[in-house]
Protein backbone atom coordinates (compact mmCIF):
# COMPACT_ATOMS: atom_id res chain seq x y z
CA UNK A 1 0.00 0.00 0.00
CA UNK A 2 1.80 3.26 -0.97
CA UNK A 3 1.94 5.82 0.91
CA UNK A 4 1.13 10.29 -0.09
CA UNK A 5 2.45 10.67 -3.03
CA UNK A 6 3.75 14.26 -4.11
CA UNK A 7 4.92 14.99 -7.01
CA UNK A 8 7.01 17.35 -8.22
CA UNK A 9 9.72 16.63 -5.42
CA UNK A 10 11.13 19.46 -6.43
CA UNK A 11 9.80 22.56 -8.67
CA UNK A 12 11.88 25.67 -9.68
CA UNK A 13 10.08 28.38 -10.82
CA UNK A 14 10.95 32.52 -12.08
CA UNK A 15 8.94 34.80 -10.35
CA UNK A 16 5.54 35.34 -11.84
CA UNK A 17 5.21 31.59 -12.90
CA UNK A 18 2.47 29.52 -11.55
CA UNK A 19 3.39 26.53 -9.65
CA UNK A 20 0.66 23.26 -9.15
CA UNK A 21 1.98 20.82 -6.45
CA UNK A 22 0.35 17.37 -6.71
CA UNK A 23 -1.12 15.20 -3.76
CA UNK A 24 -2.69 11.39 -4.14
CA UNK A 25 -3.85 10.01 -0.73
CA UNK A 26 -3.02 7.11 0.69
CA UNK A 27 -5.98 4.19 -0.68
CA UNK A 28 -8.89 4.88 1.15
CA UNK A 29 -7.87 8.49 2.16
CA UNK A 30 -10.81 10.82 1.70
CA UNK A 31 -9.28 13.66 3.51
CA UNK A 32 -6.55 15.98 2.21
CA UNK A 33 -4.32 18.23 4.03
CA UNK A 34 -1.38 20.67 2.63
CA UNK A 35 1.17 22.29 5.08
CA UNK A 36 4.28 24.46 4.36
CA UNK A 37 7.82 25.01 5.91
CA UNK A 38 9.62 27.78 5.63
CA UNK A 39 13.28 27.12 6.57
CA UNK A 40 14.42 27.13 9.74
CA UNK A 41 10.90 26.64 10.41
CA UNK A 42 7.71 24.36 11.73
CA UNK A 43 4.99 23.27 9.25
CA UNK A 44 2.18 25.52 8.85
CA UNK A 45 -1.40 24.28 8.44
CA UNK A 46 -2.74 25.95 4.73
CA UNK A 47 -5.73 24.02 3.95
CA UNK A 48 -7.93 21.15 4.11
CA UNK A 49 -9.93 19.22 1.98
CA UNK A 50 -12.38 16.40 1.32
CA UNK A 51 -13.76 15.12 -2.26
CA UNK A 52 -14.77 18.21 -4.06
CA UNK A 53 -14.90 20.02 -0.78
CA UNK A 54 -13.04 22.82 1.01
CA UNK A 55 -13.51 22.42 4.66
CA UNK A 56 -10.88 24.74 5.78
CA UNK A 57 -9.27 26.95 4.39
CA UNK A 58 -7.75 29.17 7.14
CA UNK A 59 -4.37 28.86 6.90
CA UNK A 60 -4.75 29.85 2.97
CA UNK A 61 -2.86 33.25 1.50
CA UNK A 62 -6.02 35.51 0.68
CA UNK A 63 -4.15 35.70 -2.95
CA UNK A 64 -2.97 33.52 -5.33
CA UNK A 65 -3.43 30.80 -3.70
CA UNK A 66 -6.02 28.10 -3.88
CA UNK A 67 -6.25 24.20 -3.82
CA UNK A 68 -8.74 21.63 -4.92
CA UNK A 69 -9.53 18.05 -4.72
CA UNK A 70 -11.60 16.54 -7.61
CA UNK A 71 -13.89 13.77 -7.54
CA UNK A 72 -11.53 11.64 -9.36
CA UNK A 73 -7.44 12.27 -9.43
CA UNK A 74 -4.92 14.15 -7.10
CA UNK A 75 -5.23 17.29 -4.58
CA UNK A 76 -3.72 20.55 -6.46
CA UNK A 77 -2.37 23.13 -4.59
CA UNK A 78 -1.71 26.14 -6.37
CA UNK A 79 0.15 29.02 -6.78
CA UNK A 80 -0.05 31.65 -9.09
CA UNK A 81 2.60 34.89 -9.82
CA UNK A 82 4.99 33.03 -7.89
CA UNK A 83 7.55 35.48 -5.60
CA UNK A 84 10.42 34.55 -3.94
CA UNK A 85 8.85 34.10 -0.33
CA UNK A 86 6.66 31.31 -1.71
CA UNK A 87 9.96 29.34 -1.86
CA UNK A 88 9.37 26.68 0.58
CA UNK A 89 9.00 23.13 1.03
CA UNK A 90 4.96 21.97 0.82
CA UNK A 91 3.75 18.79 2.41
CA UNK A 92 0.11 16.95 1.84
CA UNK A 93 -0.97 14.90 4.72
CA UNK A 94 -4.15 13.20 4.41
CA UNK A 95 -6.31 10.98 6.41
CA UNK A 96 -9.07 8.29 6.34
CA UNK A 97 -11.66 10.56 8.35
CA UNK A 98 -11.23 13.81 10.11
CA UNK A 99 -11.92 13.90 13.51
CA UNK A 100 -8.59 12.89 15.43
CA UNK A 101 -7.41 10.60 12.85
CA UNK A 102 -3.97 10.10 12.33
CA UNK A 103 -2.56 12.09 9.30
CA UNK A 104 0.29 10.72 7.09
CA UNK A 105 2.23 12.75 5.35
CA UNK A 106 3.78 13.05 1.62
CA UNK A 107 7.68 13.26 0.95
CA UNK A 108 7.35 17.13 0.49
CA UNK A 109 7.38 19.08 -3.02
CA UNK A 110 10.37 21.72 -2.45
CA UNK A 111 9.75 25.40 -4.73
CA UNK A 112 12.19 27.28 -5.57
CA UNK A 113 11.54 30.57 -6.55
CA UNK A 114 14.42 32.35 -8.67
CA UNK B 1 -6.30 29.21 19.73
CA UNK B 2 -3.78 26.41 20.55
CA UNK B 3 -0.03 26.27 20.44
CA UNK B 4 2.50 23.78 20.83
CA UNK B 5 6.14 24.56 22.45
CA UNK B 6 9.14 23.12 22.12
CA UNK B 7 11.69 24.73 24.55
CA UNK B 8 14.97 23.31 23.18
CA UNK B 9 16.11 23.47 19.74
CA UNK B 10 18.59 20.88 20.01
CA UNK B 11 19.16 18.23 21.97
CA UNK B 12 22.58 16.45 22.16
CA UNK B 13 22.51 13.06 23.71
CA UNK B 14 24.99 9.93 24.21
CA UNK B 15 24.12 6.53 22.28
CA UNK B 16 22.66 4.10 24.75
CA UNK B 17 21.41 7.07 27.22
CA UNK B 18 17.86 7.78 27.65
CA UNK B 19 16.78 10.33 25.56
CA UNK B 20 13.81 13.47 26.69
CA UNK B 21 11.95 15.58 23.96
CA UNK B 22 10.11 18.16 26.13
CA UNK B 23 6.61 19.27 24.50
CA UNK B 24 4.15 21.45 26.35
CA UNK B 25 0.83 22.71 24.68
CA UNK B 26 -1.98 25.59 25.19
CA UNK B 27 -5.03 24.26 24.02
CA UNK B 28 -9.03 24.61 25.47
CA UNK B 29 -10.50 21.47 25.59
CA UNK B 30 -9.22 18.33 25.51
CA UNK B 31 -6.08 17.73 24.00
CA UNK B 32 -5.42 15.29 21.25
CA UNK B 33 -1.32 15.28 20.76
CA UNK B 34 1.31 13.92 18.30
CA UNK B 35 4.58 13.66 17.85
CA UNK B 36 6.31 13.35 14.41
CA UNK B 37 10.15 12.67 13.19
CA UNK B 38 11.45 14.37 9.86
CA UNK B 39 14.70 13.20 8.58
CA UNK B 40 16.68 15.18 6.20
CA UNK B 41 14.60 16.06 3.12
CA UNK B 42 11.98 13.43 3.96
CA UNK B 43 8.37 13.53 4.92
CA UNK B 44 7.45 13.62 8.57
CA UNK B 45 6.43 10.23 9.97
CA UNK B 46 4.25 9.62 12.33
CA UNK B 47 5.37 8.23 16.03
CA UNK B 48 2.58 8.57 18.40
CA UNK B 49 -0.42 10.24 19.70
CA UNK B 50 -2.36 10.89 22.51
CA UNK B 51 -6.03 10.68 22.56
CA UNK B 52 -7.50 9.59 25.71
CA UNK B 53 -6.98 6.80 28.36
CA UNK B 54 -3.55 5.71 29.34
CA UNK B 55 -0.95 8.91 30.35
CA UNK B 56 1.79 7.04 28.64
CA UNK B 57 1.68 6.43 25.05
CA UNK B 58 3.86 3.90 23.58
CA UNK B 59 4.95 4.48 19.88
CA UNK B 60 6.94 3.34 16.88
CA UNK B 61 10.95 2.65 17.12
CA UNK B 62 10.37 1.90 20.81
CA UNK B 63 9.59 5.63 21.49
CA UNK B 64 7.21 6.46 24.19
CA UNK B 65 5.64 10.09 25.30
CA UNK B 66 4.19 11.13 29.00
CA UNK B 67 0.84 12.77 28.68
CA UNK B 68 0.66 15.36 32.07
CA UNK B 69 -2.47 17.45 32.08
CA UNK B 70 -1.33 19.33 35.06
CA UNK B 71 1.67 20.78 33.52
CA UNK B 72 0.79 20.79 29.78
CA UNK B 73 3.42 18.54 28.70
CA UNK B 74 3.51 15.43 26.58
CA UNK B 75 7.25 15.04 26.21
CA UNK B 76 9.30 12.18 23.99
CA UNK B 77 11.40 9.67 25.46
CA UNK B 78 13.19 6.72 24.75
CA UNK B 79 15.08 4.28 26.78
CA UNK B 80 18.20 3.55 25.06
CA UNK B 81 19.10 5.90 21.91
CA UNK B 82 20.36 5.27 18.58
CA UNK B 83 22.47 7.04 16.30
CA UNK B 84 19.62 6.63 13.99
CA UNK B 85 17.44 8.42 15.98
CA UNK B 86 19.14 11.24 15.19
CA UNK B 87 16.56 13.77 13.44
CA UNK B 88 14.01 16.48 13.67
CA UNK B 89 11.20 15.58 15.69
CA UNK B 90 8.05 17.57 15.90
CA UNK B 91 5.10 18.07 18.56
CA UNK B 92 2.17 18.89 17.72
CA UNK B 93 -1.74 19.51 18.36
CA UNK B 94 -5.37 19.16 17.05
CA UNK B 95 -7.63 21.97 15.94
CA UNK B 96 -10.20 21.54 19.35
CA UNK B 97 -12.60 24.04 17.45
CA UNK B 98 -14.20 21.39 15.46
CA UNK B 99 -11.51 21.48 12.46
CA UNK B 100 -8.96 18.94 12.40
CA UNK B 101 -5.92 21.25 11.27
CA UNK B 102 -2.23 20.48 13.01
CA UNK B 103 -0.68 23.21 14.60
CA UNK B 104 3.35 22.00 15.11
CA UNK B 105 6.11 23.23 17.72
CA UNK B 106 8.98 24.62 15.95
CA UNK B 107 10.97 21.29 16.02
CA UNK B 108 13.70 19.84 18.23
CA UNK B 109 16.77 18.53 16.51
CA UNK B 110 17.86 15.33 18.41
CA UNK B 111 21.75 14.43 17.91
CA UNK B 112 22.79 10.98 19.44
CA UNK B 113 26.16 10.49 19.19
CA UNK B 114 28.72 7.44 19.94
Amino acid sequence: NAGVMQNPRHLVRRRGQEARLRCSPMKGHSHVYWYRQLPEEGLKFMVYLQKENIIDESGMPKERFSAEFPKEGPSILRIQQVVRGDSAAYFCASSPRGQGETQYFGPGTRLLVL
Amino acid sequence: AQSVAQPEDQVNVAEGNPLTVKCTYSVSGNPYLFWYVQYPNRGLQFLLKYITGDNLVKGSYGFEAEFNKSQTSFHLKKPSALVSDSALYFCAVRDTGGGNKLTFGTGTQLKVEL
